[in-house]
């Protein structure tokens, strides 16, 4: 089946800092990407759709200059949380869209960003 | 986006067949229907996806009703590796988004 992997699988970082986590579909292209985050014992939350060659489409509430969203190639998104701060500490989630009669999702393992 | 209701939780037994089934009132023609399954501290993993009847795959069957208004995940035998949490979900064909709700906790008891 289709493979997303992410890295790092989890991150400590000190506040002020930026982290950046790296979304890759393995075998098969992804025009389109998606970043979640999840805190403990919560559904995930949708942050950001991310388009290959265009500009990220954002959920109301994301600070779009926090969380940069690059999509340059058709199996890399990229997500960088800026000035990370203890707040931004959660489970970052990426899935990608496969192509297919039914388009599926297909989701990454997770990073776990921890921000000190 | 079409919202989705599942139970919170469940619990159930080794051995036993466990049904989570999801409402989905507003589903649209074009819509279809996918369960996914979340252990903690991992990404969710594609269970099935069905748009009408029945599916079967090797891990579960998905019955979907004529009017497609809900939808229920069977899981045969299951064991405690079962233990996790389900979310069913709702997406167009092609469409951009998919929108998670609190999904279905479910607990395998020995």
């Amino acid at each position: 089946g289709a493979v997303v992997s992410q890295h790092p699988s989890r991150v400590i970082c000190k506040s002020g800092t930026s982290v950046k986590i790296e979304c890759r579909s393995l075998d098969f292209q992804a025009t389109t990407m998606f970043w979640y985050r999840q805190f403990p014992k919560q559904s995930l939350m949708l942050m950001a759709t991310s388009n290959e060659g265009s500009k990220a489409t954002y959920e109301q509430g994301v600070e779009k200059d926090k969380f940069l969203i690059n999509h340059a190639s058709l199996t890399l998104s990229t997500l960088t949380v800026t000035s990370a701060h203890p707040e931004d500490s959660s489970f970052y989630i990426c899935s990608a869209l496969g192509v297919g009669i039914a388009d599926t999702q297909y989701f990454g393992p997770g990073t776990r960003l921890t921000v000190l | 986006l079409a919202k989705t209701t599942q139970p919170i939780s469940m619990d159930s037994y080794e051995g036993q067949e466990v049904n989570i089934t999801c409402s989905h009132n507003n589903i649209a023609t074009n819509d279809y229907i996918t369960w996914y399954q979340q252990f903690p501290s991992q990404g969710p993993r594609f269970i099935i996806q069905g748009y009408k009847t029945k599916v079967t795959n090797e891990v579960a069957s998905l019955f979907i009703p004529a009017d497609r208004k809900s939808s229920t995940l069977s899981l045969p035998r299951v064991s405690l590796s079962d233990t996790a949490v389900y979310y069913c979900l709702v997406d167009k064909n092609r469409d951009d988004k998919i929108i998670f709700g609190k999904g279905t906790r479910l607990h395998i008891l020995p």
